[in-house]
């Protein structure tokens, strides 16, 4: 049973678009929650990340919206640049110290 | 300062062995998480080692095992591999608590045959 569901496999984005990376969740105990951005042949990278007393945290062109009623986050990217193009990871968890449970990534492609 | 460091970069063993990985986090850095990522799928957590402590454990079979010596780094240790065991191993590292800003190594590629 997946907790953490990134339905979309690949999106493809024109450079200077905005890209919106969607993930929902099922565990209405999660309370925090990341994205991590991974290129080929590295580990991935902290972006941003969100705990569930704020409904939108930016940083930059990142902007992360949690809608808890929905059970849904989604990353937005404004604009998006060829470096942007990479696989998106969303994660979550019930607390700190408790283990991120990981969705199955969304490949970013930025067409030029 | 340099980043979490693993190794090695990539492995073939057969089915049966067993295996060791290890992973050098950011110096500083005390808690240590093991993750395995296979094709599709996102990571699934192993274990988290804090101050050479098992703080957290994911659902692998006991054939997946680690430790954390006093100075954080950690290792990971896989017995009687098996060929589903192929996967990228990646290891992360972080100030304290497991999920704040965690920093990950280039994994470990295995290969089981």
């Amino acid at each position: 049973d997946q907790q953490v569901k990134q339905n979309s496999p690949s999106l493809s984005v024109q450079e200077g678009r905005i890209s919106i990376l969607n993930c929902d969740y099922t565990n209405s105990m999660f309370d925090y929650f990341l994205w991590y951005k991974k290129y080929p042949a590295e580990g991935p990278t902290f972006l941003i990340s969100i705990s569930s007393i704020k409904d939108k945290n930016e940083d930059g062109r990142f902007t992360v919206f949690l809608n808890k009623s929905a059970k849904h986050l989604s990353l937005h990217i404004v604009p998006s640049q060829p470096g942007d193009s990479a696989v998106y990871f969303c994660a979550a968890s019930a607390g700190s110290n408790y283990q991120l449970i990981w969705g199955a990534g969304t490949k970013l492609i930025i067409k030029p | 300062k340099a980043g979490v460091t693993q190794t090695p970069r990539y492995l073939i063993k057969t089915r049966g062995q067993q295996v060791t990985l290890s992973c050098s986090p950011i110096s500083g850095h005390r808690s240590v998480s093991w993750y395995q990522q296979t094709p599709g799928q996102g990571l699934q957590f192993l274990f988290e080692y804090f101050s050479e402590t098992q703080r957290n454990k994911g659902n692998f079979p006991g054939r997946f095992s680690g430790r954390q010596f006093s100075n954080s780094r950690s290792e990971m240790n896989v017995s009687t591999l098996e060929l589903g065991d192929s996967a990228l191993y990646l290891c992360a590292s972080s100030l304290d608590t497991m999920n704040t800003e965690a920093f990950f190594g280039q994994g470990t590629r295995l290969t089981v045959v």
